[in-house]
C-alpha cells in the first residue's frame, strides 16, 4: 500500500482566495511530482523535485508554487485562484523513472 | 516532451472476454515503460515497469509486452472481469529523465459489463 498522501480530496473555492493543497510521503524517496490533469486529457507534469530545497517546472505551465523543505513534504501553493485552475491535481514520489510511481489520491480542484 | 499515444480511448466488453490495449512511444533513447491502473476515487497504482525490448510481464489475469525497437507495449486482461473496469494509464520516461518524470498518454477506459 502506498504511503503517499494527499489533502484535501475536494476543495471548492472563490476567486482570488489563496489555496496550498498538501502533498505527504513517508517513503524517504527524494523524487516527488505534481501532475495536473483535465478531464479526458493526459497527466501533465506542473513541477517537480529531486530532494530538498530543490524544485524545477514541469511542461505544463502552471500559476502555483511548491516548496520542499523536508523530504516527506512538497505542498502546492496558488496564491490567488481562479476557475482556470480548476482541474484534479495529483502528487507522486518515486526513486527514479526505472521504478513504480506511487500517487496520492488528487485533489479535485474547483475554483468558482 | 514526449509524445505518448494508446488507443482505443475507450472500451466496453463483456465480462470473460479477453482484452488488450496498444501504447505507443518514441523509440530513440527510450528508458522504461509503465502501465498504471486508475479506479474512479482511487489513485493511480503500478501494474508493470518495463526496460528491456522483449519484456513481457505477467500479474495475474494481466500482462504486458514491450517493444522498445518499434516504440510500443501492450497490456493484455484475460477473462474481463468486472473489477477490471478502469483507465489503464501508459506512461514513458527517456534517458533525459534522470529525476523519474514520466510522460503520459490519455490513458484507455476499460468498461467489464457483467
Amino acid at each position: 500500500e502506498a504511503d503517499i498522501y494527499q489533502t484535501p480530496r475536494y476543495l471548492v473555492i472563490g476567486t482570488g482566495k489563496k489555496i496550498t493543497l498538501e502533498c505527504s510521503q513517508t517513503m524517504g524517496h527524494d523524487k516527488m511530482y505534481w501532475y495536473q490533469q483535465d478531464p479526458g486529457m493526459e497527466l501533465h507534469l506542473i513541477h517537480y523535485s529531486y530532494g530538498v530545497n530543490s524544485t524545477e517546472k514541469g511542461d505544463l505551465s502552471s500559476e502555483s508554487t511548491v516548496s520542499r523543505i523536508r523530504t516527506e513534504h512538497f505542498p502546492l501553493t496558488l496564491e490567488s485562484a481562479r476557475p482556470s485552475h480548476t482541474s484534479q491535481y495529483l502528487c507522486a514520489s518515486s526513486l527514479g523513472p526505472n521504478t513504480e510511481a506511487f500517487f496520492g489520491q488528487g485533489t479535485r480542484l474547483t475554483v468558482v | 516532451i514526449l509524445n505518448v499515444e494508446q488507443s482505443p480511448q475507450s472500451l466496453h466488453v463483456q465480462e470473460g472476454d479477453s482484452t488488450n490495449f496498444t501504447c505507443s512511444f518514441p523509440s530513440s533513447n527510450f528508458y522504461a515503460l509503465h502501465w498504471y491502473r486508475w479506479e474512479t476515487a482511487k489513485s493511480p497504482e503500478a501494474l508493470f515497469v518495463m526496460t528491456l525490448n522483449g519484456d513481457e510481464k505477467k500479474k495475474g489475469r494481466i500482462s504486458a509486452t514491450l517493444n522498445t525497437k518499434e516504440g510500443y507495449s501492450y497490456l493484455y486482461i484475460k477473462g474481463s472481469q468486472p473489477e477490471d473496469s478502469a483507465t489503464y494509464l501508459c506512461a514513458s520516461a527517456d534517458r533525459g529523465s534522470t529525476l523519474g518524470r514520466l510522460y503520459f498518454g490519455r490513458g484507455t477506459q476499460l468498461t467489464v459489463w457483467p
